[in-house]
């Protein structure tokens, strides 16, 4: 059974700052890898999808990569704001089946 | 830009009751979704839905579970008889892909209470 985990749980930072979070999976016959963004009591955003078959994908500050054979995937926020306050989910889509299994989550907050 | 839309955004019932969640896919997507978020938890993915028959669920969709697609727009899931356990947030989810597990559209959720 694929497990999914993301590293900080939580993570505080100064607007400006640029970082990064991380999620590990244990499976590495992945289909695809799909990072989301949830703000409390709400729904999912998707932010990037990157395919088995590519390296990275970047969308504004976002930049993603994936790295299957050593089962990680990085998201990298630029010039992080305090609109990028929230939580950050990776999920993991195998080439057999239809779900995606989803990682812990990282708390992003950024302090003005 | 097309969106999933999820109804209600909050139910509550009693134990034993039944309820029904309705979500209304992107109009050209074949591949239909519920996943569930128990407050504090991951996000878990309970069934998928294609041309007209569940594709794949896992444990938790249970015989209490069931899913439906009335019409042309509406996908439903039904809990037959709520527990206590069920409480949670409810997501559907939708995706264009022909085979294998393409980007998936989330809803906003539905906030089920049971009490």
């Amino acid at each position: 059974k694929q497990e999914v985990t993301q590293i900080p749980a939580a993570l505080s930072v100064p607007e400006g700052e640029n970082l990064v979070l991380n999620c590990s999976f244990t499976d590495s016959a992945i289909y695809n890898l799909q990072w989301f963004r949830q703000d409390p009591g709400k729904g999912l955003t998707s932010l990037l999808l990157i395919q088995s078959s590519q390296r990275e994908q970047t969308s504004g500050r976002l930049n993603a990569s994936l790295d299957k054979s050593s089962g990680r995937s990085t998201l990298y926020i630029a010039a992080s704001q305090p609109g990028d306050s929230a939580t950050y989910l990776c999920a993991v889509g195998l080439d057999t089946g239809n779900q995606f299994y989803f990682g812990t989550g990282t708390s992003l907050t950024v302090i003005p | 830009e097309p969106e999933v839309t999820q109804t209600p955004s909050h139910q509550v019932t009693q134990m034993g009751q039944e309820v029904i969640l309705r979500c209304v896919p992107i109009s050209n997507h074949l591949y239909f979704y519920w996943y569930r978020q128990i407050l504090g938890q991951k996000v878990e993915f309970l069934v998928s839905f294609y041309n007209n028959e569940i594709s794949e669920k896992s444990e938790i969709f249970d015989d209490q579970f069931s899913v439906e697609r009335p019409d042309g727009s509406n996908f439903t899931l039904k809990i037959r008889s709520t527990k206590l356990e069920d409480s949670a947030m409810y997501f559907c989810a939708s995706s264009d892909t022909s085979g294998g597990v393409g980007e998936q559209y989330f809803g906003p959720g539905t906030r089920l209470t049971v009490t």
